[in-house]
Order: structure tokens, then C-alpha cells, then sequence
């Protein structure tokens, strides 16, 4: 079975601040990991996704996560926060066939 | 125009009406899903379809029905809607049954059951 756990519902930083966005993972198989932005009334947009090729993944917006086994994380970072980055965030995984399971979200707010 | 669309953005029913959303592709995708948003929930699975006359449930099927007579279309219906049903609901679409492949969603239908 496969689950995601994100850390904290809601994160505010300020604009040019770091962005962190935390993604915990269980999967009895090897995972494939995505990450995908919601901006308000919209539907999901891949930012990037992890497919065992490279454990830093780049993606789009400046946006990139790290493939960490040994701590089950996918966590999302971009070094400077831009105010079109305030919107939800969603973790997500798959393992055996195209199933998705998503996390709670993360709603990110940037302050100018 | 090319994508995913759905129909209605937005709909308000009453309690025990039937409803259904609509969803259409142009990619000719063989894979479609449906998923409710819920707060505190995230995304969760309802129904998906692996082609034409094909389905299979998911997280959360209980009254859902969903129909794919072709393959660019999958509707969704609430045979008799309840309030628990008050939701945003998203269909998507892949091209195939690997796990690594990237779901393409549409815009979303905000549902609302007084």
C-alpha cells in the first residue's frame, strides 16, 4: 500500500524567502513520486515528478524536490519565493500501475 | 480547443437529485479518473476507467456511477445526491497504466447539495 504524509497544511513565507514544502512517503515498492501546484479555482498542474533517474528532480517555476530512501521524503524547495507561487501543493505517489495517492496539500502563502 | 475540459463548473442541487458532471479529453488518452477534493483529505480516488465499457473503483465509490461508452468521455453521476457529496471533483486522464506517468486534470466542478 502506498501513503503520503504532508507537513503542515499551511505555510507562509516572505517573498525571496526559501520555500520548503514537506513530503513524507510509504510504499511497500519502489515509489514514483510527483508533486503538482493548484492555483485557486484551477485544476492540478505537475510541477515535477521523480522516476528513479535522478534523485534531484527539477521541475518547473524553479521549483525542485530531492529523493531521499533513507527518510521516505520528497520535500519541494525553490531558493526565492515569487508572489505567483501562493497556491496548493500537492504530494503524490504511485507504485504498481497509474493509481495516484495524494496528500492532504499544502497551502502556500507568500508574503510581500 | 485541445485538453481536458469539464462541465458544469459550478452546480448546486438539492438532496436526493441525481447529477451528473461531465468530462471529455482530446488526447485520446486510454485512462480516466475521477477524484473528490475534500479539505483535510486531499485528492481521493472515486472511479477510474482503462478504456471504452471498462471501470473500476476506487477509494471512495459509494454512490457513484460512472459510464465510458467512448473513449473521450467519462461522466460521473450522483444517483441521489446528500450533502456528504458537497465537494469539488476533478477529472483526469493518462496515457497508460505506468506508474511513472504524469495525469493531465481538468478544471474542476464545485457541487454543492443543500
Amino acid at each position: 500500500a502506498q501513503s503520503v504524509t504532508q507537513l503542515g497544511s499551511h505555510v507562509s513565507v516572505s517573498e525571496g524567502a526559501l520555500v520548503l514544502l514537506r513530503c513524507n512517503y510509504s510504499s511497500s515498492v519502489p515509489p514514483y513520486l510527483f508533486w503538482y501546484v493548484q492555483y485557486p479555482n484551477q485544476g492540478l498542474q505537475l510541477l515535477l515528478k521523480y522516476t528513479s533517474a535522478a534523485t534531484l528532480v527539477k521541475g518547473i517555476n524553479g521549483f525542485e524536490a530531492e529523493f531521499k530512501k533513507s527518510e521516505t521524503s520528497f520535500h519541494l524547495t525553490k531558493p526565492s519565493a515569487h508572489m505567483s507561487d501562493a497556491a496548493e501543493y500537492f504530494c503524490a505517489v504511485s507504485a504498481t500501475g497509474n493509481q495516484f495517492y495524494f496528500g492532504t496539500g499544502t497551502s502556500l502563502t507568500v508574503i510581500p | 480547443d485541445a485538453g481536458i475540459t469539464q462541465s458544469p463548473r459550478y452546480k448546486i442541487t438539492e438532496t436526493g437529485r441525481q447529477v451528473t458532471l461531465m468530462c471529455h479529453q482530446t488526447w485520446s488518452h486510454s485512462y480516466m479518473f475521477w477524484y473528490r477534493q475534500d479539505l483535510g483529505h486531499g485528492l481521493r480516488l472515486i472511479y477510474y476507467s482503462a478504456a471504452a465499457d471498462i471501470t473500476d473503483k476506487g477509494e471512495v465509490p459509494d454512490g457513484y456511477v460512472v459510464s465510458r461508452s467512448k473513449t473521450e468521455n467519462f461522466p460521473l453521476t450522483l444517483e441521489s445526491a446528500t450533502r456528504s457529496q458537497t465537494s469539488v471533483y476533478f477529472c483526469a486522464s493518462s496515457e497508460s497504466w505506468v506508474a511513472d506517468n504524469e495525469q493531465f486534470f481538468g478544471p474542476g466542478t464545485r457541487l454543492t447539495v443543500l
